[in-house]
């Protein structure tokens, strides 16, 4: 079974703080992406990335970074957190494309405050 | 700007009925499509995906594509309490196995 974890399921926040949100994956996936989930909006790509290293900007970047050093492991960082930055945030990992296999595989996901 | 549109729902189904879900893309490149089941508070989870046209199966459920309408749909046979929740449509959009989420149909199962 794949297995994607995140470090944390409840993060609370204050306005201009560094935020780190890791994801780490078991399944040797290249790809990993970073989602935000907000009521009505459904999921917003935020990053992803296809190899070590390696990263794209998805539909959101603006506020984020994201670190990729390690293929079983891709950090979200919030530079300078604000309260538009409160949500639902969703790591998946998944096989590359041509591979017939491209189902994404989610993390629990973390719930975080920004006070 | 490339979508996936669902209605929203809440769509409400007695026990043991179908529940018929729909799914229209925009991105005519389009190859995959999923749809994922979210319960509350947690995360969304794989229930299927289909690549070609027509029908599949899987158990109670039943994935039906129509690239030609750009319309992805999602049937669930004997619904039960168990599959109340929202159910996601995807459609893999742009390489990388990039994804586009629709925002979701809320479905509400009732005894």
């Amino acid at each position: 079974d794949v297995k994607v974890t995140q470090s944390s399921r409840y993060l609370v926040k204050r306005t201009g703080e560094k935020v780190f949100l890791e994801c780490v994956q078991d399944m040797d996936h290249e790809n990993m992406f970073w989602y935000r989930q907000d009521p009505g909006l459904g999921l917003r790509l935020i990053y992803f990335s296809y190899d070590v290293k390696m990263k794209e900007k998805g539909d959101i970047p603006e506020g984020y970074s994201v670190s990729r050093e390690k293929k079983e492991r891709f950090s979200l960082i919030l530079e300078s957190a604000s309260t538009n930055q409160t949500s639902m945030y969703l790591c998946a990992s998944s096989l590359p494309s041509g591979t017939g296999e491209e189902t994404q595989y989610f993390g629990p996901g973390t719930r975080l405050l920004v006070l | 700007q490339k979508e996936v549109e669902q209605n929203s729902g809440p769509l409400s189904v007695p026990e043991g009925a179908i529940a018929s879900l729909n799914c229209t893309y925009s991105d005519r490149g389009s190859q995959s499509f999923f749809w994922y089941r979210q319960y509350s508070g947690k995360s969304p989870e794989l229930i299927m995906f289909i690549y070609s046209n027509g029908d599949k199966e899987d158990g109670r459920f039943t994935a039906q594509l129509n690239k030609a309408s750009q319309y992805v749909s999602l049937l669930i046979r004997d619904s039960q309490p168990s599959d109340s929740a929202t159910y996601l449509c995807a459609a893999s959009s742009g390489g990388y196995n990039k994804l586009i989420f629709g925002a979701g149909t809320r479905l509400a199962v009732h005894p």
